[in-house]
């Protein structure tokens, strides 16, 4: 059981670049997540997606698109990287009748230059 | 909407006992977690509390009062290992998200 998976562990971009993030669970899970986390910001949730197809806006979801096509994959897509949008990203996911409890990737460490 | 305030730091030394208070604001409310995180690592899941009173888990305790908007976590016989960043969390009223607290930083000292 690898639980949640993030892929790629760390990346560099230069301002304008695309890239999309892979978030992979194998615990069967209807809700994922993604957020990103900034010193001193906690962390921020950028879309959710409730089931397979299903995609939500967070708190703070301008920049970034979302897609869940299947219901163990979440991807984050960057169009048009920005210095604004260097951060750690954590995908994260849950069971319906348990929302209170998350499960987190290892993170993806994001630098835009 | 929903905020929720948590000191930024506390300090304590080994084998102390430490308590993390969080205080929400919400228009709707299931129950308050805990996660924690350390340092480059991943949040993790420590507890939950829908009603009223003191949940023990091991060194962990917490604890929620639903009508003073008001949870703390208390750690017991602090080790080295317990220096992380704590976050008290709230379900969101619509339903399928977590709205985080910004995190106290908690350092233990020898």
């Amino acid at each position: 059981n690898a639980g949640v998976t993030q892929t790629p562990k760390f990346r560099v971009l230069k301002t304008g670049q695309s890239m999309t993030l892979l978030c992979a669970q194998d615990m069967n899970h209807e809700y994922m997540y993604w957020y990103r986390q900034d010193p001193g910001m906690g962390l921020r949730l950028i879309h959710y997606s409730v089931g397979e197809g299903t995609t939500a806006k967070g708190e703070v979801p301008d920049g970034y698109n979302v897609s869940r096509l299947k219901k163990q994959n979440f991807l984050l897509g960057l169009e048009s990287a920005a210095p604004s949008q260097t951060s750690v990203y954590f995908c994260a996911s849950g069971k319906r009748e348990s929302q209170e409890t998350q499960y987190f990737g290892p993170g993806t460490r994001l630098l835009v230059l | 909407g929903q905020s929720l305030e948590q000191p930024s730091e506390v300090t304590a030394v080994e084998g102390a006992i430490v308590q993390i208070n969080c205080t929400y604001q919400t228009s709707g409310f299931y129950g308050l977690s805990w996660y924690q995180q350390h340092d480059g690592g991943a949040p993790t899941f420590l507890s939950y509390n829908a009603l009223d009173g003191l949940e023990e888990t091991g060194r962990f305790s917490s604890f929620l009062s639903r009508s003073d908007s008001y949870g703390y976590l208390l750690l017991q016989e602090l080790q080295m290992k317990d220096s992380a960043s704590y976050f008290c969390a709230v379900r969101d009223n619509q339903g399928g998200k977590l709205i985080f607290g910004q995190g106290t930083e908690l350092s233990v000292k020898p």
